[in-house]
């Protein structure tokens, strides 16, 4: 374990159907991320989070809606999702002290998700 | 900007065989690059990073990276590949000062028996 923990593993749900994912930290991480893998293609930035606040929002659906309600917790809300929309979702943190901070991010194993 | 690219979708070699995965980078000012790895079906693992000083990196499993500033380039080696190494490979950049990190779209290496 990395110490970032999604849950849950795989996900299969249906196009009206309304789900969430869950992402939490156990490593003080200041900062958190969804990522969206899609087969073939590069690693898609979705949400960045810092202190809690959303920062970036990298042009994604409103049919995703991400919650942090607190530096460990990451959601994300998922609602009349599209097959295109099936990917490995991933949750990342990182520990952003100050501008000069070297750190990379910390991954969770994801979430499968399959829109059917 | 930043950007990264990893001119391999796919890297052959034989087990007991050295290898490198390739890895250019692209920023504005100073770079911090890393390398993850990722096996079927789990969340990328971090393998190594630059920050500064030796432009060699050693890092988990027997990988090592070398920077090279004038090349700009951050190849991911091991001396003696082992089939347990099979999987997905990505470079990653940071330009210091900045939160962001870039990754390449992945390098697929494939270990043969």
């Amino acid at each position: 374990e990395t110490g970032v923990t999604q849950t849950p593993r795989h996900l299969v749900m249906g196009m009206t159907n309304k789900k969430s994912l869950k992402c939490e930290q156990h490593l003080g991480h200041n900062a958190m991320y969804w990522y969206k893998q899609s087969a073939k293609k590069p690693l898609e930035l979705m949400f960045v989070y810092n202190f809690k606040e959303q920062t970036e929002n990298n042009s994604v659906p409103s049919r995703f809606s991400p919650e942090c309600p607190n530096s460990s917790h990451l959601f994300l809300h998922l609602h009349t999702l599209q097959p295109e929309d099936s990917a490995l979702y991933l949750c990342a943190s990182s520990q952003e002290i100050t501008q000069a901070s070297n750190y990379g991010y910390t991954f969770g194993s994801g979430t499968r998700l399959t829109v059917v | 900007a930043q950007s990264v690219a990893q001119p391999e979708d796919q890297v052959n070699v034989a087990e007991g065989n050295p290898l490198t995965v390739k890895c250019t980078y692209s920023v504005s000012g100073n770079p911090y690059l890393f390398w993850y790895v990722q096996y079927p079906n789990r969340g990328l693992q971090f393998l190594l990073k630059y920050i500064t000083g030796d432009n060699l990196v050693k890092g988990s499993y027997g990988f090592e990276a070398e920077f090279n500033k004038s090349q700009t380039s951050f190849h991911l080696k091991k001396p003696s590949a082992l089939v347990s190494d099979s999987a997905l490979y990505f470079c990653a950049v940071r330009d210091k000062g900045y939160q962001k990190v870039t990754f390449g779209t992945g390098t697929k290496l494939q270990v043969i028996p």
